[in-house]
């Protein structure tokens, strides 16, 4: 167990609706990442908070947004969602932000996205 | 193109056999570089990490290798095991903001 909760763990929704990942990071752990798996492929970085701030974004869609609460819980929400958005969508968080020693990713078990 | 290229994309082996697992990389400056294991449908979770100093880690019968001037890393699994099967990841971090770059991985399946 990684420490990192993410939910729900399973989605099935329709193409052009839009639904809310959440996850809560290892206890003490202020940076929060997000990831996408599609079937078979590399994890793609998505976007990094860090207490509460954004501190880095790599291909996220305009379709797609996040932000970090005050309790440092993240949610990423999806929205006028397509066939192609179907993927595990992981969350990982770690101690460090950008710009300084990074420690280890601790992931959480993903959130697998069907969009129909 | 992606900074961290892993090699081969996929490989299949018998239980028992050892087998090497290469990440090659260009992120400079260099930080560190993690391998994660990646089991089908799971998070992945961290085995080795090694800085620019390091040569060699070992973690039980996985063991890490870097070479900092080639920009070469390898991944040895000793005396494979059913458990084995999982997805290799090698992630390099960059010393300047510390962005991470993840290889697509290798996909590591042991047959009995």
């Amino acid at each position: 167990d990684s420490g990192v909760t993410q939910t729900p763990k399973h989605l099935i929704t329709a193409t052009g609706q839009r639904v809310t990942l959440r996850c809560s990071p290892r206890s003490g752990d202020l940076s929060v990442y997000w990831y996408q798996q599609s079937l078979d492929q590399g994890l793609q970085f998505l976007i990094q908070y860090y207490n509460g701030e954004e501190r880095a974004k790599g291909n996220i869609l305009e379709r797609f947004s996040a932000q970090q609460f005050p309790d440092l819980h993240s949610e990423l929400n999806l929205s006028s969602l397509e066939l192609g958005d179907s993927a595990l969508y992981f969350c990982a968080s770690s101690v460090a932000a950008r710009g300084q020693n990074t420690g280890e990713l601790f992931f959480g078990e993903g959130s697998r996205l069907t969009v129909l | 193109k992606n900074q961290v290229e892993q090699s081969p994309q996929s490989l299949i082996i018998l239980e028992g056999k050892n087998c090497t697992l290469q990440c090659n990389y260009t992120v400079s400056p260099f930080s560190n570089l993690r391998w994660y294991k990646q089991d089908t449908g799971r998070g992945p979770v961290s085995l080795t990490i090694m800085t620019f100093s390091e040569n060699t880690k070992s973690n039980g019968r996985y063991t890490a290798t870097l070479d900092a001037d080639t920009k070469q890393s390898s991944l040895h699994i000793t005396a494979s095991q059913l458990s084995d099967s999982a997805s290799y990841i090698c992630v390099v971090s960059d010393r300047r903001d510390n962005d991470m770059r993840f290889g697509a991985g290798t996909r590591l399946t042991v047959k009995p």
